[in-house]
C-alpha cells in the first residue's frame, strides 16, 4: 500500500497570503496525485488532478506541482472560502487508492 | 447536475448487517466506475471499495476485505454497500463518489462525492 504523508498537520495563513501544502508518497506514483478540500460538514470537492490540473470551476489561484513522490498544492492568496482540510489522494498503485492525513489550512 | 444521494445509513450492533445504497442522476451512471469512500468522525478519508461500470469488477481495502460487498444496478442508476460483521471501528460517514474518468476500470480519481450516510457501531 502507498502511504500518503501531508505536511504540515495544521496552517495557519492570513488571509491574503501565500499557502503551500505538501504530500509525500512512500513510493512512485508518477503524476496520479489529486487534492481535494474538505469544509465542515460537507463532501470533499476535487481541486486538482494529475498533480496540476484544475478540476472544473477550481479558481486560478489553486496550483498543484510535483511528480513521482513530491508533491505540493500552492493556494496563491488565501480567500476566506479557502479555509478547509485539504487532501491528497494517489490513484496509481491500487487498489487501494490512499489519501494523506490531511493538512488544516486556518486563519492566522 | 450530478448528484449522488446515500441512504441506509443508522446504529447496527457489533456483528449486525446494514445496506447502504446510492442513488445516482445527471450523468450516464453505467459508463463509471464508481467508489466508497469513508471517514470515521474526527478522522481523514478512507477508500473502503469500488466497481467498475460495466463489466462489475469489485475492489476492497484489506479491513473489509471478506465483511464488504459492493454491488450496482445500472438499470436504477444505484450503487449498494452491503456491510456485514460489522466492527466498532467501521463506525464512519461513508460516501459514494463517481469516477472522473469514464468506461475505465476503477480508477479512483472521484470528482462527484455524495453527502454520505452515518454508520454507527454501537452496543
Amino acid at each position: 500500500e502507498t502511504v500518503m504523508t501531508q505536511s504540515p498537520a495544521t496552517l495557519s495563513v492570513s488571509p491574503g497570503n501565500r499557502a503551500t501544502l505538501s504530500c509525500r508518497a512512500s513510493q512512485s506514483v508518477g503524476v496520479n496525485l489529486a487534492w481535494y478540500q474538505q469544509k465542515p460538514g460537507q463532501a470533499p470537492r476535487l481541486l486538482i488532478y494529475a498533480a496540476s490540473t484544475r478540476a472544473s470551476g477550481v479558481p486560478a489561484r489553486f496550483s498543484g506541482s510535483g511528480s513521482g513522490t513530491e508533491f505540493t498544492l500552492t493556494i496563491s492568496s488565501l480567500q476566506s472560502e479557502d479555509f478547509a482540510v485539504y487532501y491528497c489522494q494517489q490513484y496509481s498503485n491500487w487498489p487501494p487508492v490512499t489519501f494523506g492525513g490531511g493538512t488544516k489550512v486556518d486563519i492566522k | 447536475e450530478v448528484q449522488l444521494l446515500e441512504s441506509g445509513g443508522g446504529l447496527v450492533q457489533p456483528g449486525g448487517s446494514l445496506r447502504l445504497s446510492c442513488a445516482a442522476s445527471g450523468f450516464t451512471f453505467s459508463n463509471y466506475a464508481m467508489s466508497w469512500v469513508r471517514q470515521a468522525p474526527g478522522k481523514g478519508l478512507e477508500w473502503v471499495s469500488g466497481i467498475s461500470g460495466i463489466d462489475y469488477n469489485t475492489y476492497y481495502a484489506d479491513p473489509v476485505k471478506g465483511r464488504f460487498i459492493v454491488s450496482r444496478d445500472n438499470s436504477k442508476n444505484t450503487l449498494y454497500l452491503q456491510m456485514n460483521s460489522l466492527r466498532a471501528e467501521d463506525t464512519a460517514l461513508y460516501y459514494c463518489a463517481k469516477d472522473f474518468h469514464p468506461f475505465v476500470v476503477v480508477s479512483g480519481l472521484l470528482d462527484y462525492w455524495g453527502q454520505g450516510a452515518l454508520v454507527t457501531v454501537s452496543s
